[in-house]
């Protein structure tokens, strides 16, 4: 089945530095990408869409010069999080769409801790 | 527009009983329904989805939900609740099967042994 690869996990950096988020489709090409972003105990908010060789498409209130999205390839999409502060310590999901016959498939995840 | 409600945010079932968690959702156009089940720092898992074909859906691990139009309902259900069932669940509506979707608040079950 589809599987959507999200890297790191866990990260944990200094405020003011910047965070690179990896999201993979390993075994197919994901044309459009989604970006969410969930604070504890709450639901997934989503931030961004992106389709692959066009720039991403931000939510109402989303700083898209903080919150960079690269969408390069059919197969990759990253999420950078530029001069991190605490505030911006979340879950960080992303999901895949494999076309509308087969819907979207979410990654992992990603824990990022800024202190 | 597009909005989902999913009514208690905590639910409490004995091991065996049965799980019903509720959702209902707004949609200016036919949805598409998602039930998604999430463990603690993981990412989503999909647990069925309501695509305009039957309105009995069947899902993974034993689960099924409902789609009523009239009540604009999609609660989701199990007969017989294991531990291993404890975890968050999300109600999600889309006006696609592949668009972004809007989540509920999420609804933390928990097993009681």
């Amino acid at each position: 089945g589809a599987v959507v690869s999200q890297h790191p996990s866990r990260v944990i950096c200094k405020s003011g530095t910047s965070v690179k988020i990896e999201c993979r489709s390993l075994d197919f090409q994901a044309t459009t990408m989604f970006w969410y972003r969930q604070f504890p105990k709450q639901s997934l908010m989503l931030m961004a869409t992106s389709n692959e060789g066009s720039k991403a498409t931000y939510e109402q209130g989303v700083e898209k010069d903080k919150f960079l999205i690269n969408h390069a390839s059919l197969t990759l999409s990253t999420l950078t999080v530029t001069s991190a502060h605490p505030e911006d310590s979340s879950f960080y999901i992303c999901s895949a769409s494999t076309g509308l016959i087969y819907g979207y498939t979410f990654g992992s995840g990603t824990r990022l801790t800024v202190v | 527009a597009q909005s989902v409600t999913q009514l208690g945010s905590h639910v409490s079932v004995s091991e065996g009983a049965l799980v019903l968690l509720r959702c209902n959702y707004s949609s200016s156009v036919p949805p598409y329904l998602f039930w998604y089940v999430q463990y603690p720092n993981q990412g989503l898992q999909l647990l069925l989805k309501y695509t305009s074909a039957a309105t009995l859906v069947k899902g993974i691990n034993g689960f099924e939900a409902e789609f009523k139009k009239s009540e604009t309902s999609f609660h989701l259900t199990k007969p017989s609740a294991h531990m291993s069932d404890a975890a968050e669940y999300f109600c999600a509506v889309s006006h696609t099967n592949a668009g972004k979707s809007t989540f509920g608040d999420g609804t933390t079950l928990t097993v009681k042994p």
